[in-house]
């Protein structure tokens, strides 16, 4: 089982760049998630979807913007990159059941010079 | 304010000892959900145990329980019989109101552990 997998894995921008992370589960959830986590902050939610062609913002949406065409991908797009964004990005997803966990991708380092 | 307070940012313990993690939350909600993560030095979130505002136990899961204290708002993770692969940092979260799935969690800033031999 891939679970949630992230690509890519590192990614070094220069200012004002953009990109687009790309996250994928296999496990046919309904609710999918995009974190940062930067150091001693723990992690904030970004932007989050119910279900396929719905999209929310969360705690830190700006400069950031998702989209979610099928249900199995949630893509997290950086349209003018800044350095306050470089930071560990994770995607996560999970299944419509109380109390169900999320299951989180390996995540995305992202550096902005 | 914090919703979720984790006040060691460092604990060590020996091989084989049990530790309990500390976590303290701040909701107006009655019903809410609290998650625990472990991050090890690899990176990836793991979910290790969740208790429900309405489980009238503590959970339980291998050598990982919650002291759940619904007056005191704590939630804290108890790790019996430490091994050296519990070295990572550890996350506290909850969930505010009801939900059937949908999960909008707030992470606390996190514990990292230290077993040694």
């Amino acid at each position: 089982n891939a679970g949630v997998t992230q690509t890519p894995k590192f990614r070094v921008l220069k200012t004002g760049q953009s990109m687009t992370l790309l996250c994928a589960q296999d496990m046919n959830h309904e609710y999918m998630y995009w974190y940062r986590q930067d150091p001693g902050m723990g992690l904030r939610l970004i932007h989050y979807s119910v279900g396929e062609g719905t999209t929310a913002k969360g705690e830190v949406p700006d400069g950031y913007n998702v989209s979610r065409l099928k249900k199995q991908n949630f893509l997290l797009g950086l349209e003018s990159a800044a350095p306050s964004q470089t930071s560990v990005y994770f995607c996560a997803s999970n299944q419509n059941r109380q109390g169900s966990p999320l299951h989180f991708g390996n995540g995305t380092r992202l550096t902005v010079t | 304010a914090q919703k979720i307070t984790q006040t060691q940012p460092g604990m060590f313990v020996q091989e084989k000892e049990a530790v309990t993690l500390d976590c303290t939350y701040d909701t107006s909600d009655q019903s809410y959900g609290l998650f625990w993560y472990k991050q090890p030095s690899s990176g990836e979130m793991i979910f290790l145990i969740y208790q429900g505002s309405y489980d009238e136990q503590n959970a339980t899961e291998g050598r990982y329980s919650l002291n759940f204290q619904k007056a005191r708002k704590s939630a804290n993770l108890v790790i019996s019989a430490s091994q050296l692969g519990d070295s990572a940092m550890y996350f506290c979260a909850m969930r505010e109101g009801r939900s059937t799935g949908f999960q909008k969690l707030v992470f606390g800033t996190g514990t990292r552990l230290l077993v040694s031999p």
